[in-house]
């Protein structure tokens, strides 16, 4: 089956410009998320979707961040206006909620940001 | 809060040795605990998935176990190749929402 797919895979932005990331989860996969990875770091949850409705955003900066899932299928993760600390890769991952594994994560390639 | 955390951060080791990687978690209440690899500019790949009822998950040269009244987690790596060079992260599951809590990893290098 086809895996996680993101683009774009690298954005170079200056400071205070927006930017939007797009996920397309495994087919099938109603639970999905984005997660915020700073270089050295473990990934960090920014928002999780079940289907088209919001599950987890309490680490979501919401003055500047927003993502949404639409139809629950795809998804966008929009940053305006950009900081110089939001510099990381931006994970997308899903997840089938039935099914004899339930609850492996499947990670895209990701979508490096640079701000400067 | 869940805590995960993954000593050492970095782990160098001759080609053919086994090793081992730990992972240990403050909070025993967990739905599953994941264990990936992330080759350097790449996305998280999934190796071994163990849910809160089991022991141990076995891939090939890899075995992952589960201890959660003491909050651990080890993985195994028998037999080590140069391909086995990564960063591996450990991730536990918990809480009402079921959110995935990652560690921060440790840096494997295998030397020829």
């Amino acid at each position: 089956e086809a895996g996680v797919a993101q683009s774009p895979r690298y954005k170079i932005i200056e400071k205070r410009q927006s930017v939007a990331f797009w996920c397309n989860p495994i087919s099938g996969h109603a639970t999905l998320y984005w997660y915020q990875q700073i270089l050295g770091q473990g990934p960090k949850l920014l928002i999780q979707f079940q289907n088209n409705g919001v599950v987890d955003d309490s680490q979501l900066p919401k003055d500047r961040f927003s993502a949404e899932r639409l139809k629950g299928v795809d998804s966008t993760l929009k940053i305006q206006p950009a900081k110089l600390e939001d510099s990381a890769v931006y994970l997308c991952a899903s997840r089938r909620v039935r099914g004899p594994v339930t609850g492996e994560l499947f990670f895209g390639e990701g979508s490096r940001l640079t701000v400067l | 809060k869940q805590e995960v955390t993954q000593i050492p951060a970095a782990l160098s080791v001759p080609e053919g040795e086994n090793l081992v990687l730990n992972c240990s978690f403050t909070d025993s209440a967990i739905y599953n605990l994941q264990w990936f690899r992330q080759d350097p500019g790449k996305g998280l790949t999934s190796l071994l998935l163990i849910q809160s009822s089991q022991r141990e998950q076995t891939s090939g040269r890899l075995n992952a176990s589960l201890d959660k009244s003491s909050g651990r987690s080890t993985l195994y790596i028998a037999a080590s190749q140069p391909g086995d060079s990564a960063t591996y992260l450990c991730a536990v599951r918990a809480g009402g929402a079921q959110k995935l809590v990652f560690g921060q990893g440790t840096r494997l290098t295998i030397n020829p």
